[in-house]
Formats: structure tokens, sequence, C-alpha cells
């Protein structure tokens, strides 16, 4: 079965720009996640959505939207990007959220790397 | 807020070296805890978890176990590959998201 795929695998951007991720979770994983990995530190949450709803969202700026379709895919929108920007973008899926204590395993992919000049 | 603060490395062993990773948590309730591991240009795969106390996670020969007392979930393997070289992350997870650690660079030499 195909795991988590997420496009485009690498992107450069200039500052002031907008960009675009897109994330395929597992099939039958109705739930999507998305991360912020900073070179040399753990990943941050972002979004997570979960039957296209939004259901929790980290602390970043306005800048940063997301969905997710009807078929559970989703996209990541970062607009006037600036460059601290610049770091791999991790999309997770897992097959619904937990309220237990997030027990529910998260899948990621493989990321995209984005670079801001 | 949940947090997880991880060992710093890099740790640099030889082959079948005793390995463990120190991770200690701040939570309210009661988190489930995950290490995932993360080979150099990939994404993060998922290594082990535990959704309570005194649960013990493995996998691949990797341990941890869920200490309430100490609020820890130390990894350990007892002896380790080549193949093993790779950044290592704890994680605690609530409601919706994982809170990771700033991750741990191991390599290990032949």
């Amino acid at each position: 079965d195909a795991g988590v795929t997420q496009s485009p695998t690498h992107l450069i951007k200039t500052r002031g720009q907008h960009v675009t991720l897109r994330c395929s979770p597992i099939s039958g994983h109705k739930s999507v996640s998305w991360y912020q990995q900073v070179l040399g530190q753990g990943p941050q949450f972002i979004f997570q959505y979960y039957e296209k709803e939004e259901r929790g969202r980290g602390n970043f700026p306005d800048r940063f939207s997301a969905r997710q379709f009807p078929n559970y895919s989703s996209e990541l929108n970062v607009n006037a990007l600036l460059l601290g920007d610049s770091a791999l973008y991790l999309c997770a899926s897992s097959l619904s959220v937990s309220r237990t204590g997030g027990d529910q395993p998260q899948h990621f992919g493989d990321g995209t790397r984005l670079s801001i000049l | 807020g949940n947090s997880v603060t991880q060992m710093e490395g890099p740790v640099t062993l030889s082959e079948e070296a005793f390995l463990t990773i120190n991770c200690t948590y701040t939570a309210t309730g009661y988190p489930s805890l995950f290490w995932y591991v993360q080979y150099p240009g990939e994404g993060l795969q998922l290594l082990l978890k535990a959704t309570k106390a005194d649960d013990k996670g493995s996998n691949k020969g990797f341990e941890a176990t869920y200490r309430k007392e100490t609020t820890s979930f130390h990894l350990e393997k007892g002896s380790v590959q080549v193949s093993d070289s790779a950044v290592y992350f704890c994680a605690l997870g609530d409601d919706y998201k994982l809170s990771f650690g700033a991750g741990t660079t191991v390599t290990v030499r032949a």
C-alpha cells in the first residue's frame, strides 16, 4: 500500500511569494496533520484536519492556512514567505483523531523541503 | 503546556555498543509517548509507542518504558548496528497533535 505522499519534494521560492504544498494520506486515513521542521530541530505542529474540518492549530501566523478535500488529501498554503519559513514541511495521516492522548499512530511522508531566497 | 526534553547529541558509538537516549516529559493528564526515527533525506518513522504508565514499547531491538514516577521514556538498544545511524525523536501525543523533542543524532561506526 502507498504511504503518505507529498509534492513537490523540493521547492525554491523568494521572499514575499506564495507557496502551496500537497499531501495525499494513506488510503482509508481521514486525518491529516502538518508539521514544520527547521533544520536541526524537532517538528512543530501547524494544523490538523479531520473530515475536512480544522481540529487543531499550532502557534503559527495567519500567513499559514490549510484545507482538506473530500478525498481527504490536503493542501498547506503559506503567503508572504519569509526567510524563516525555510524548512522541511511534513504531512502525517492517521485513521482518525483520538481524544485519549493522541494514541492514533501518525504516519509521515518524506516531506517537502522549502527554501526561501 | 505539554513538552518533551530530550538528551542532546550527537552520540557516536561503535557497533554492538549499548545505546540509551534520555527523554523526560511535562504533561497534564496521561499522554501517549512515542519514539520516531528519521533517516537522512526521509520523513519520520514510528519506532515504538506506549499509551499508559508502565507500558513498554519495543521494536527492532529498541525498548522504552513509560515511567510516570520519573516522567521519563528513555530509549535503549542493547547492541547497535551501523544501520541504526539516524536522528531519534521523543514525542508526546495529546488529543490531536504530537509535541517533539529536539532530536538526538546517533552515529554508529563499524
